[in-house]
């Protein structure tokens, strides 16, 4: 079993529609959880870091830590086409090691 | 501020060959970490260097090995290549200290073994 697990789509939504992404983990000893954002041929980047329990809103994103489950969630409100890209959900193992989950595939259709 | 900077971004090498890739983290960061990229493993790290000195390492075998020069800049080489080496190879820099902190990721280089 891998140490975080992501669906990795695609997913496929038109224009304007709530997106939702998820992660499950199996270590409770993490205490911070990042979503990263990576575009067709480019790193990825940090979108959301998030230290507790509870949601943070950033804008159109709001990330969701349920750490009684081991789940967190991205979610994209009015989702527009720059946001089709792949979701990288991580959670530290170390010294800058991230560990990552396979990331999702997401198509926002005009 | 200038990014990561990754060189080459784009190489063939055949089996058995060797490959060097560079990387140039931003300026003031002194960290660097490096991340190998596949359609069936996802991103996986490799190892992770702070002021010449390697801090951890992943679960890929010795062929994989990397440093990191006084001026921060590092290169990771892989010996005796194989097929399953293909990959996008991703160097991402940081601050450093303890713990992690934002990490930011260059483009990669994108390594194809035939």
């Amino acid at each position: 079993q891998k140490e975080v697990e992501q669906d990795p789509g695609p997913l496929s939504v038109p224009e304007g529609a709530i997106v939702s992404l998820n992660c499950t983990y199996s270590n409770s000893a993490f205490q911070y959880f990042m979503w990263y954002r990576q575009y067709s041929r480019k790193g990825p980047e940090l979108l959301m870091y998030t230290y507790s329990s509870g949601n943070k809103e950033d804008g159109r994103f709001t990330a969701q830590v349920d750490k009684s489950s081991k789940y967190i969630s991205l979610f994209i409100r009015d989702s527009q086409p720059s946001d089709s890209a792949t979701y990288l959900c991580a959670m530290p193992g170390g010294y800058n090691k991230l560990i990552f989950g396979a990331g999702t595939r997401l198509a926002v259709h005009p | 501020k200038a990014g990561v900077t990754q060189t080459p971004r784009y190489l063939i090498k055949t089996r058995g060959q060797q490959v060097t890739l560079s990387c140039s983290p931003i300026s003031g960061h002194r960290s660097v970490s490096w991340y190998q990229q596949t359609p069936g493993q996802g991103l996986q790290f490799l190892f992770e260097y702070f002021s010449e000195t390697q801090r951890n390492k992943g679960n890929f075998p010795g062929r994989f090995s990397g440093r990191q020069f006084s001026n921060s800049r590092s290169e990771m080489n892989v010996s005796t290549l194989e097929l399953g080496d293909s990959a996008l190879y991703l160097c991402a820099s940081s601050l450093g200290g303890f713990g992690t902190g934002e990490l930011f990721f260059g483009e990669g280089s994108r390594l194809t073994v035939l």
